[in-house]
């Protein structure tokens, strides 16, 4: 029962570069939520999706894609990395909207 | 613009102490919170899932409960063990179901 997989675990880039971080479940879960974790500031949510072909913006999407082509990925995109961007990163999903959110282990993700 | 506040930031107590873990939110028009676990370099576990309509919920030694008029609920530990050592934090949904607000935790050490 692998649940929420989340990978790399761990990734450096410089400033300029660009990467996909990927998130899958095996749940068959509609709602996908991406956040990034940072010390003092708590959870945000970047990106979210309620089904395949669905995504919308959360409260920090600037420097971000996704998109949601089958309901089991949604890979988070960084266009151009940026320093800020270090941080640690969480995919969630659920059944729906009032279910609890299932969480991977997170990408730690560090932009030199 | 929902806010959530947990205190305290950090608690120590011996083995075996009952505790009680406090989270507030500025918004009452929730309809549900959620209370999660969280371990060091690791994901969010959901711990508890309050539905507005209920006033509390219980898991175990864990028993949450909610007051939506005063914008507070209370995360209940019985009789702690080390073991319950991890950050805990609790969420709400914002203006939109998926986008939850997150406290920034309650890091509990409970020592032997």
């Amino acid at each position: 029962n692998a649940g929420v997989t989340q990978t790399p675990k761990f990734q450096v880039l410089k400033t300029g570069q660009s990467m996909t971080l990927q998130c899958a479940q095996d749940m068959n879960h509609e709602y996908m939520s991406w956040y990034r974790q940072d010390p003092g500031m708590g959870l945000r949510l970047i990106h979210y999706s309620v089904g395949a072909g669905i995504t919308d913006q959360g409260e920090v999407p600037n420097g971000y894609n996704v998109s949601r082509s089958t309901t089991e990925d949604f890979p988070l995109r960084l266009l151009s990395a940026a320093p800020s961007q270090t941080s640690v990163y969480f995919c969630a999903s659920s059944p729906n909207s009032n279910q609890p959110q299932h969480f991977g282990d997170g990408t730690r993700l560090s932009i030199l | 613009k929902q806010e959530v506040t947990q205190i305290p930031a950090a608690l120590s107590v011996p083995e075996g102490e009952n505790l009680v873990l406090n989270c507030s939110f500025t918004d009452s028009a929730i309809y549900n919170l959620q209370w999660f676990r969280q371990d060091p370099g690791k994901g969010l576990t959901s711990l508890l899932l309050i539905q507005s309509s209920q006033r509390e919920q219980t898991s175990g030694r864990l028993n949450a409960s909610l007051d939506k008029s005063s914008g507070r609920s209370t995360l209940y530990i019985a009789a702690s063990q080390p073991g319950d050592s991890a950050t805990y934090l609790c969420a709400v949904p914002n203006t939109g179901f998926q986008k939850l607000v997150f406290g920034t935790g309650t890091r509990l050490l409970v020592s032997p």
